[in-house]
């Protein structure tokens, strides 16, 4: 069963960083693109980037170049998004998600969510 | 970026109506277009993607339409699981957006 299962929530203070981990089931990293998102409290989705976990390459969201980091260890088949200068802005769920039987932007496998929480 | 306008913002509706949602957007997105499923506290499911076509287990009540800026998610018959949050989205042009949400609630 094809499946990504994210690390759990995070209560972090203003300024400092989150790293969220996203972890394929099911199938090899490596073999599709993956895209995270998030969605702030009573709000819509915003995408953050994506990340090639092949070759590792990425692509963010001009609102998160400098704060955004996407990497992957294929060795255990784990993908990473890391936020840094957090702000109260940030607080929201924050979704990996894997395009592998629809096309491209099209994500029909989503992980489970990690809530990020920034309070002082 | 591309803005994504869904509406209406709510719409109630009674279990066996037909429903038609929209999605406008500000750009040409051509055929990349997708519709997304969200219930409380659960992940987006993807429903059509490429415009019109079910994802995979998607039932056959729902079905997608529209090219270019305008767009409609049409579900024949509501059943009861179908009362959630609905987001369209393009991935025709960086960054990805979606619209703000239509929200279906019973009557």
């Amino acid at each position: 069963q094809v499946q990504l299962v994210q690390s759990g929530a995070e209560v972090k203070k203003p300024g400092t960083s989150v790293k969220v981990s996203c972890k394929a089931s099911g199938y090899t990293l490596t073999g599709y693109y993956l895209h995270w998102a998030r969605q702030a409290p009573g709000q819509g989705l915003e995408w953050v980037g994506w990340l090639n976990p092949n070759s590792g390459v990425t692509r963010y969201t001009q609102k998160f170049l400098g704060r955004v980091s996407m990497t992957r260890d294929t060795s255990i088949n784990t993908a990473y998004m890391e936020l840094t200068s957090l702000t109260s802005d940030d607080t929201a769920v924050y979704y990996c998600a894997a395009v592998v039987t629809a096309s491209t932007g099209a994500c029909d496998v989503w992980g489970q969510g990690t809530r990020v929480a920034v309070s002082s | 970026e591309i803005v994504m306008t869904q509406s209406p913002a709510t719409l109630s509706v009674s279990p066996g109506e037909r429903v038609t949602l929209s999605c406008r957007g500000s750009q040409n997105v051509g055929f990349n277009f997708a519709w997304y499923q969200q219930k409380p506290g659960r992940a987006p499911r993807l429903l059509i993607y490429n415009r019109s076509i079910r994802a995979t287990g998607v039932p056959a009540r729902f079905s997608g339409s529209g090219s270019g800026t305008e767009f409609t998610l049409t579900i024949s018959s509501l059943q009861s699981e179908d009362f959630a949050v609905y987001y369209c989205q393009q991935y025709d042009d960086w960054p990805y957006t979606l619209g703000q949400g239509t929200k279906l609630e019973i009557k």
